[in-house]
């Protein structure tokens, strides 16, 4: 079946500092790759999204590359900031008639 | 910016009551689900619906229902809520054009807690 591994947290990091919140995905076929996030108190919002190999979503200063070699759709920033805190998700669509799935999310501090 | 709104955004009471949560999008879309969120983070999918008169139970056995009798509206409904019940709940919508890579829409989420 289908299914998103991503990296536990928490993740914490300086200001400034370099992210990657890994991604690996299973699914049949060719599935749209997504990257959500969760500020405190809200529902998730779209970051980025992919929907073919080797596309690159970006967003806000985040990317990320589908890699269908690898399976995977790692979630990189260049350089932090507070404002950054939430928990990101990542998440898969393997057709148009089954629901998204995520993966268990990665909750990410930034410490001024 | 998603036009998806849930009401309440935050509701205490006491076991053994009806609870309906609401959720409605104004973006006519066709496809409308509802996801149970514990404290761990993690998301489950508990109902979801491709239309009018159409809904399905996801992957986490829950004790609510769900209807769909207009595709704007989509609410959820505890006959009996208990303690097990408090947490985050969040309905989302998307488009159907059958194609994969359709955004989903969140609302804000309903926080539920059970005393």
């Amino acid at each position: 079946g289908n299914s998103v591994t991503q990296m536990e947290g928490p993740v914490t990091l300086s200001e400034e500092a370099f992210l990657t919140i890994n991604c690996t995905y299973t699914a049949t076929g060719y599935p749209s790759l997504f990257w959500y996030v969760q500020y405190p108190g809200e529902g998730l919002q779209l970051l980025l999204k992919a929907t073919k190999a080797d596309d690159k979503g970006s967003n806000k200063g985040f990317e990320a590359t589908y890699r269908k070699e690898t399976t995977s759709f790692h979630l990189e920033k260049g350089s932090v900031q507070v404002s950054d805190s939430a928990v990101y998700f990542c998440a898969l669509s393997n057709s148009g008639n089954t629901p998204l799935v995520f993966g268990k999310g990665t909750r990410l501090s930034v410490i001024a | 910016e998603a036009d998806i709104y849930q009401t309440p955004r935050y509701l205490v009471i006491g076991t053994g009551k009806k609870i309906t949560l609401e959720c409605s999008q104004t973006m006519g879309h066709d496809k409308m689900y509802w996801y149970q969120q514990d404290p761990g983070m993690e998301l489950h999918l508990i109902h979801y619906s491709y239309g009018v008169n159409s809904t399905e139970k996801g992957d986490l056995s829950s004790e609510s229902t769900v209807s769909r009798i207009r595709t704007e509206h989509f609410p959820l409904t505890l006959e009996s809520a208990r303690p097990s019940h408090t947490s985050q709940y969040l309905c989302a919508s998307s488009p159907d054009r059958g194609l994969t890579g359709n955004t989903i829409y969140f609302g804000e989420g309903s926080w539920l807690t059970v005393v």
